[in-house]
């Protein structure tokens, strides 16, 4: 089983509108949150990190929020423009001594329409 | 802007060829990954690195190999490229905030 979930797994908006993008997690230890965006054909970019005593994060007209206590994040896109269209994927590292592995998300794929 | 390359970026090679996808980062990090991902499909990690010396395989079974000899660098080679290989192989590095993606090498097998 994943331990990183995110929901919804695609998502059609029309441009100007706003979103939100879920993510659940179970890894533990738990070391900081990320979500990155992909464009198709692209690595991934970092858009926020979160470390577990930070419950939100901007970045421009992204926001992350983080409850770890319930092991939930969200990604809010307000005012969404054509080039947000990607996908947005969360990746949580856990605190291991040796690894910080991160774990990776499905991805959310968001289509932002004129 | 990340100090991580991955070259070449696109590679069409025939079957039974060997090849090596290289990634080169100058941020320092000690921790190094390659993920296999398919279009429109989720990353999966094949192999990672804690640092000179250290490789283990990751997630997703895979019949490439890695080594990492210095710490800015971090080859992926396979030994007789198959068609079941074609797919884009993305090249990370982190340190204990930040991860870093390289552009990501498309390889097709024919």
């Amino acid at each position: 089983k994943n331990q990183v979930e995110q929901s919804p797994q695609s998502l059609i908006i029309l441009e100007g509108k706003n979103c939100t993008l879920q993510c659940n997690y179970t890894v533990s230890p738990f070391s900081n949150l990320r979500w990155y965006k992909q464009d198709t054909g692209r690595g991934p970019v970092s858009l926020t990190i979160m470390t577990f005593s930070e419950n939100t994060k901007s970045n421009g007209r992204y926001t992350a929020t983080l409850d770890a206590d319930t092991k939930q994040s969200s990604l809010h896109i307000t005012a969404s423009q054509l080039s947000d269209s990607a996908s947005y994927i969360c990746v949580v590292s856990d605190r291991g001594s040796t690894l910080g592995r991160l774990y990776f998300g499905r991805g959310t794929q968001l289509t932002v329409w004129p | 802007e990340a100090d991580i390359y991955q070259t070449p970026r696109y590679l069409v090679i025939g079957t039974g060829k060997k090849i090596t996808l290289e990634c080169s980062q100058t941020m320092g990090h000690d921790k190094m990954y390659w993920y296999q991902q398919d279009p429109g499909m989720e990353l999966h990690l094949i192999h990672y690195s804690y640092g000179v010396n250290s490789t283990e395989k990751g997630d997703l079974s895979s019949e490439s190999t890695v080594s990492r000899i210095r710490t800015e660098h971090f080859p992926l080679t396979l030994e007789s490229a198959r068609p079941s290989h074609t797919s884009q192989y993305l090249c990370a590095s982190s340190d204990f905030r930040q991860a870093f993606f390289g552009q990501g090498t498309r390889l097709t097998v024919v």
